[in-house]
């Protein structure tokens, strides 16, 4: 198993422009979510999704939309960057209950926008 | 709502002396708890979790947390650390039913030779 795969690792965008992270997981989880990561902040959450289909809001979803087609593919789109959305971004993805509960993440993806 | 807060954003320690984690929860409902560690420039992965039972949980790499309900705390320790040891370490807690985890602010652990 591959696990939790992000692509690209490194990014740099121009202010206004729109791109896509990709994540995929191949353990058949049914969870999968998005974070980001900023100095002294630990991990934010940005959005969810239950499964194939359903998706919410964390606690920081603005300037960021997902979707949910597949059980295994979770993409994170900004639709027009800003410097506040200079971060590192981590997908993670588990089961439902037990015994684990346990999320899965992947290596992260490091975006700058200048 | 629930929260966490880790009390020390960085703890410098010498390479064989213990080492203690300190982390407060918050949250009106029954509560699993997490601790992940993050090595440079790496993804997450799971030191320990608790979920019920023992309060004493042993966690990989001879990590250990203790479960206190009545303080709401998840202390992280380990008696004798090791250059390897040095990384960021986050404790996280679990929403039941979503999936949501949420994670105090970590801290930073650099060990002194």
């Amino acid at each position: 198993n591959a696990g939790v795969t992000q692509t690209p690792k490194f990014q740099v965008l121009k202010t206004g422009q729109s791109m896509t992270l990709q994540c995929a997981q191949d353990m058949n989880h049914e969870y999968m979510s998005w974070y980001r990561q900023d100095p002294g902040m630990g991990l934010r959450l940005i959005h969810y999704s239950v499964g194939a289909g359903i998706t919410d809001q964390g606690e920081v979803p603005n300037g960021y939309n997902v979707s949910r087609s597949t059980t295994e593919d979770f993409p994170l789109r900004l639709l027009s960057a800003a410097p506040s959305q200079t971060s590192v971004y981590f997908c993670a993805s588990s089961y439902d209950g037990q015994p684990s509960y346990e999320q899965y993440f992947g290596p992260g993806t490091r975006l700058t926008v200048t | 709502a629930q929260s966490v807060t880790q009390l020390d954003s960085q703890v410098p320690v010498f390479e064989e002396a213990p080492v203690e984690l300190r982390c407060n929860y918050s949250s009106s409902v029954s509560v699993y708890l997490f601790w992940y560690v993050q090595y440079p420039n790496q993804g997450l992965q799971l030191l320990l979790k608790y979920l019920s039972g023992s309060t004493l949980v042993k966690g990989i790499n001879g990590f250990e947390a203790e479960f206190n309900k009545s303080q709401t705390s998840f202390h992280l320790r380990k008696p004798s650390v090791h250059i390897s040891d040095t990384a960021e370490y986050f404790c996280a807690l679990l929403i039941q039913g979503a999936q949501k985890l949420v994670f105090g602010q970590g801290t930073r652990l650099t060990i002194n030779p």
